[in-house]
């Protein structure tokens, strides 16, 4: 079975600063590691993934993202933060190539300070 | 990536009646599935649609409550039934297909609120 942890519900940055969001999983297996951004009152956007190809993987809007496998860790970072950054942010984990269910962790709420 | 759209995207109902969504994908897609989001919380499985045969449900979802039809490789239904306030939650359809069968994209999701 594979699940994730988001430590932190709640992030608040400055304009510009630093976005780190945190993510450790657990996996009996290889695990397929992702982030989904949802914005308000919409649906769930794929920012990236990793499928046990590069260990840094980089997604959309400036976001990247490190999957190291002896801290079973896959944190979220963005080096400067844009008011449009602001939205709940999840981590969410499958089995690999065989099994596609994705168990989410409990999301991580991003405000942005002008 | 596919495109997925949602009817309704919001409804207000009353306890005890049924309400069914609909979902649907401007491609064929292999796999379909049914989550649920609970107010502040995050998703939670409830089935995998299964085209041409049934849904395959998460434990603590049962048919009777939450019917799943998938008649096309491009479509999908799921009805909530017999509902009660403890339902009101964001019910989301996401799809994958191709050769990135681990790569879901959601709908816009469907909020309901049972009174």
């Amino acid at each position: 079975a594979q699940s994730v942890t988001q430590l932190g519900s709640h992030v608040s940055v400055s304009e510009g600063a630093l976005v780190l969001l945190r993510c450790n999983y657990s996996s009996s297996v290889p695990p397929y590691l992702f982030w989904y951004v949802q914005y308000p009152n919409q649906g769930l956007q794929l920012l990236l993934k990793y499928t046990s190809a590069a260990t840094l993987v980089k997604g959309i809007n400036g976001f990247e993202a490190e999957f190291k496998k002896s801290e079973t860790s896959f944190h979220l970072t963005k080096p400067s933060a844009h008011m449009s950054d602001a939205a709940e942010y999840f981590c969410a984990v499958s089995g690999g190539s065989n099994d596609y269910k994705l168990s989410f962790g409990a999301g991580t709420t991003v405000t942005v300070r002008a | 990536s596919a495109v997925i759209s949602q009817k309704p995207s919001r409804d207000i109902c009353q306890r005890g009646t049924s309400l069914t969504i609909q979902c649907q994908v401007d491609s064929q897609v292999t796999m379909m599935f049914w989550y649920r989001q609970q107010p502040g919380q995050s998703l939670t499985l409830i089935a995998t649609a299964n085209q041409g045969s049934e849904a395959t449900y998460e434990s603590g979802f049962v048919i009777d409550k939450f019917p799943i039809s998938r008649p096309n490789l491009t479509f999908s239904t799921l009805t909530v039934s017999n509902m009660s306030p403890e339902d009101s939650s964001i019910y989301l359809c996401s799809a994958a297909g191709g050769k990135r069968l681990y790569e879901q994209y959601f709908g816009p999701g469907t909020r309901l609120t049972v009174t």
